[in-house]
């Protein structure tokens, strides 16, 4: 199974500055049909997750550009521009080029 | 507008078993892989199973092979997990969500309690 290991697990940020979120996978997340499927989602207190970024950098519908993802093979990062109130939760990478899917430990962000 | 929502999660004994639900619309169902995902108290996400647009392809972590069947009726718009041997670990919240490879829209999910 593909491990994916997060950094930092806790992330405490002050508003309006930036934060970032490591995520690294055990192997290759190049699928054999050249896409790599990595996923951010964000997890806000008491609800279902949201998808935030696909395959490494697309921003899903609707999703603040101030998410960005990068990265490629098996080093991935979420990047916050400005950190708001709302981006309070816990934030997962995920991995679905293999199956069985495996997830990241999470993230918590919050707020200084 | 994309909507799911789960059914059929309780309290159980060890050894029962429960069929959960999720009813979806605002898109084509038929068309789109489908997942599970549960979530125990406290803890993170953890992948359950997928199922392909067709019912015809079937995946499932190690921990639910052999006791969690996934299907669907997609004349109904509608996913099943069926939940057997239940065992305490089995506790959780469960999401469905659309889609396999893009985990896109996730229902608020259904608790299961496995418990004497």
């Amino acid at each position: 199974d593909i491990v994916m290991t997060q950094t930092p697990l806790s992330s405490p940020v002050t508003l309006g500055q930036p934060a970032s979120i490591s995520c690294r996978s055990s192997q290759s997340l190049v699928h054999s049909d050249g896409n790599t499927y990595l996923s951010w989602l964000q997890q806000r207190p008491g609800q279902p997750p949201r998808l935030l970024i696909y395959k490494i950098s697309n921003r899903f519908s609707g999703v603040p550009d101030r998410f960005s993802g990068s990265g490629a093979g098996t080093d991935f990062t979420l990047k916050i521009s400005r950190v708001e109130a709302e981006d309070v939760g816990v934030y997962y990478c995920m991995q679905s080029t293999q199956f069985p899917h495996t997830f990241g430990q999470g993230t918590k962000l919050e707020i200084k | 507008e994309v909507q799911l929502l789960e059914s059929g999660g309780g309290l159980v004994q060890p050894g029962g078993s429960l069929r959960l639900s999720c009813a979806a619309s605002g898109f084509t169902f038929s068309s789109y892989a489908m997942s599970w995902v549960r979530q125990a108290p406290g803890k993170g996400l953890e992948w359950v199973s997928t199922i392909s647009d067709s019912g015809g392809n079937t995946y499932y972590a190690d921990s639910v092979k052999g006791r969690f069947s996934i299907s669907r009726d997609n004349s109904k718009n509608t996913l099943y997990l069926q939940m057997n041997s239940l065992r305490v670990e089995d506790t959780a919240v469960y999401y469905c969500a659309k889609g396999g490879g893009r985990p896109d829209y996730w229902g608020q999910g259904t608790l299961v309690t496995v418990s004497s």
